[in-house]
C-alpha cells in the first residue's frame, strides 16, 4: 500500500509570494490533516479536512488555507509568505480522523527568503 | 497552541539499555500516538492506543495509555543504534476535535 505522499520536498519561495502543498493520503483514507513543524513551536494543527469538508482549524491567520478533493487529495496554500512561515509541513492520512491511526508525509520543507 | 509534557527532553545511552519516556496532560485524552521522527522526515507511527490502562508492544516498544487518561510511557527494551532519533507522543481528545496534540519531543542518541 502507497503511504502519504507529499510534494514538492523542497521549496523556496520570497516573501509576499504565495505557495500551495499537495498531499495524497492512503488509498481509502478520507481523512487528511496538516501540521507545521518549525523548532521553536513543535508540531501544530493547521485543519483538517474529511470528505472535503473542513471539520478543525487550529490557530493560524487567514493566510493559509486548504481544501480536499473528492478523490481526498488536499492542498494547503499560503499567501503572503513571511519569513516566520518557514517550516516543515507535514500532512497525515487517517481513515475517519477520530480514533485511528494517522500517517504522516514526508513533509515539503518550505524555506522563505 | 497548547502541547503535552513530555519528558526528559533528551536521553544519551548506551546500547542495550532499556529507556522510558512519557507525556502528561492537564487535559482528557481519547487516544495517545507515539511517533519516531529521523532528520528531514516525517514522523513514523510507532504505537496506537485507545483504552485507559491500555499495554501494547510492538517488538521492543511497550507504550501504555495512563489510567487517568492524561499520560502514556513509552518504554524501549535492549536499546541499538537505529533507535536514535526524536520520540513524539500526541493525543487527540476525540468527539467534534481531530486534532493531534503533540510533545516536543524526546532525543534519544544511542552509544554503540
Amino acid at each position: 500500500k502507497a503511504g502519504v505522499t507529499q510534494t514538492p520536498r523542497y521549496l523556496i519561495k520570497t516573501r509576499g509570494q504565495q505557495v500551495t502543498l499537495s498531499c495524497s493520503p492512503i488509498s481509502g483514507h478520507r481523512s487528511v490533516s496538516w501540521y507545521q513543524q518549525t523548532p521553536g513551536q513543535g508540531l501544530q494543527f493547521l485543519f483538517e479536512y474529511f470528505s472535503e469538508t473542513q471539520r478543525n482549524k487550529g490557530n493560524f491567520p487567514g493566510r493559509f488555507s486548504g481544501r480536499q478533493f473528492s478523490n481526498s487529495r488536499s492542498e494547503m496554500n499560503v499567501s503572503t509568505l513571511e519569513l516566520g512561515d518557514s517550516a516543515l509541513y507535514l500532512c497525515a492520512s487517517s481513515l475517519a480522523g477520530i480514533g485511528t491511526e494517522a500517517f504522516f508525509g514526508q513533509g515539503t520543507r518550505l524555506t522563505v527568503v | 497552541g497548547q502541547q503535552l509534557n513530555q519528558s526528559p527532553q533528551s536521553m544519551f545511552i548506551q546500547e542495550g539499555e532499556d529507556v522510558s519516556m512519557n507525556c502528561t496532560s492537564s487535559s482528557i485524552f481519547n487516544t495517545w500516538l507515539w511517533y519516531k521522527q529521523d532528520p528531514g522526515e516525517g514522523p513514523v507511527l510507532l504505537i496506537a492506543l485507545y483504552k485507559a490502562g491500555e499495554l501494547t508492544s510492538n517488538g521492543r516498544l511497550t507504550a501504555q495509555f495512563g489510567i487517568t487518561r492524561k499520560d502514556s510511557f513509552l518504554n524501549i527494551s535492549a536499546s541499538i543504534p537505529s533507535d536514535v532519533g526524536i520520540y513524539f507522543c500526541a493525543g487527540q481528545r476525540g468527539g467534534s476535535n481531530y486534532k493531534l496534540t503533540f510533545g516536543k519531543g524526546t532525543l534519544l542518541t544511542v552509544n554503540p
